[in-house]
């Protein structure tokens, strides 16, 4: 079964700073899609940033970059130039491409399996 | 913007109660999830659908817990009766039909917060 770690149940970052969020996972599967998702005190779960797992650059998004490295299992956030707006819960997340019409055992197409979260402060 | 809707967006009921929540997944997202939130657990899946088809409801205690899409503009979560350990956020989240290379997205409602006393 695939899971999701992320050890760091909170960070802390002064408004403008870079801070990195850390992702861990365990598959044996070679291809996937690893997300990182923001959910604000508004409970509303937001796409950050998607990486596929058989494409090498890692995948930007403005301030948002991961860094991918898929033989260490690794998708780490980086926030770059941080901002109060940024302060939230992040999960990073993952799953496997499912074939049209198929399930895939342990892992049905488009479902994803969550970390346990990373709270995320960032002090003005 | 198109956006899954979830409701209600709270719910306050009394253990062995009968709770239905609702969500109106984006028109043409053929996928459709619950998931429950809690601290203990964190995001958990409970169940899936496919073209309304229930496809995997395995995190779902089925002795009091039951997800149906009786059409495609609608799906439900129903827990009867309830018991305060049910006390979580329930989220529903719609998405296109999946396949290898599409640019695909996963929209989440704001969730349902259900508080058993």
């Amino acid at each position: 079964a695939q899971t999701v770690t992320q050890s760091q149940p909170e960070m802390s970052v002064q408004e403008a700073e870079t801070v990195t969020l850390s992702c861990t996972y365990d598959t044996s599967e070679s291809d996937y899609y690893l997300f990182w998702y923001k959910q604000p005190p508004s409970r509303q779960m937001i796409l950050v940033i998607r990486q596929e797992a058989y494409k090498q650059q890692n995948a930007t998004e403005n301030r948002f970059s991961v860094n991918f490295q898929k033989a260490a299992k690794s998708f780490s956030l980086k926030i770059s130039d941080s901002q109060l707006g940024d302060a939230a819960m992040y999960f990073c997340a993952y799953r496997t491409p499912c074939p049209s019409g198929l399930r895939k055992t342990g892992n049905a197409g488009n479902m994803l399996t969550f970390g346990g979260g990373t709270r995320l402060m960032v002090k003005p | 913007d198109a956006r899954v809707t979830q409701t209600p967006r709270h719910k306050v009921t009394e253990m062995g109660q009968e709770v239905t929540m609702r969500c109106q997944p984006i028109l043409g997202h053929n996928t459709v999830f619950w998931y429950r939130q809690t601290m203990m657990q964190g995001l958990e899946l409970l169940a899936y659908f496919r073209n309304r088809a229930p496809l995997d409801d395995s995190g779902m205690p089925k002795d009091r817990f039951s997800a149906e899409m009786p059409d495609a503009t609608l799906a439900t979560l129903k827990i009867q009766p309830s018991e305060p350990r049910d006390s979580a956020v329930y989220f529903c989240a719609s998405g296109p039909l999946q396949g290898r290379g599409t640019n695909e997205k996963l929209f989440f409602g704001s969730g349902t917060q259900l508080s058993v006393l």
